[in-house]
């Protein structure tokens, strides 16, 4: 079967750097997309991986090894705005979105 | 702005009483996805159309249907519905199958009496 693990929940504090992992086995790989979810609302997409390496954004940065089917999302320079839940989702090798069941990070003053 | 709606954004319907979810994109987006989502839990892909080829999830119930009438409009039709339905229905779209980008709507949350 398929499946996607990240941690069910993290913790951290404002102004510091957090690492949320993303491990996958999926049928086939065209991608992984991490995406930030608050609670009661829509999920937004953050980035996406196809090759191997590290994508930064702004504060955000992702990064992939197919060998090894893992991913993370780092987060640096954390703010209360960032609470929220961080969702991994595979896309396999029929174009289908798998979706891992979210990472619910709390930032602490 | 270009964007994905979601109409009603709550509906609270009965045991039983079917409800229609409505979704409406300005992207001019090919594919179009029904997800459901309960607390705490992944998305669950119901279906989703490529332009007006539909796709169902082997296991999604009959009770739920779908219809695109045309490229902006998707509904979700949900025939008799349980109290293990109510969760939040989210909407996305994407240009294409391939590179799988999905923008969401703010999503309906339905509550079940």
């Amino acid at each position: 079967g398929q499946n996607i693990d990240q941690p069910t929940e993290m913790t951290a504090t404002e102004g510091a750097i957090v690492q949320i992992n993303c491990t996958y086995q999926t049928s086939g790989f065209n991608g992984l997309f991490w995406y930030q979810q608050h609670a009661g609302e829509a999920p937004t997409f953050l980035s996406y991986n196809v090759l191997d390496g590290l994508e930064e954004k702004g504060r955000f940065s992702s990064f992939l090894s197919r060998s090894k089917g893992y991913s993370y999302l780092l987060l640096k320079e954390l703010q209360m705005k960032d609470s929220a839940s961080y969702l991994c989702a595979v896309m396999d090798s029929n174009y289908q979105l798998i979706w891992g069941a979210g990472t619910k990070l709390i930032i602490k003053p | 702005d270009a964007m994905v709606i979601q109409n009603p954004r709550y509906q609270v319907t009965q045991f039983g009483k079917p409800v229609t979810l409505s979704c409406s994109q300005t992207l001019n987006h090919n594919v179009m996805y029904w997800y459901q989502q309960k607390s705490s839990q992944a998305p669950k892909l119901l279906f989703h159309y490529y332009d007006k080829d539909f796709n169902n999830e082997a296991d999604t119930p009959d009770n739920f249907q779908s219809r695109r009438p045309n490229t902006s409009f998707c509904f979700l039709d949900i025939r008799s519905p349980g109290l293990g339905d109510a969760a939040m229905y989210l909407c996305a779209t994407s240009r294409d199958r391939e590179y799988n980008e999905q923008f969401f709507g703010p999503g309906t949350r339905l509550t079940v009496l």
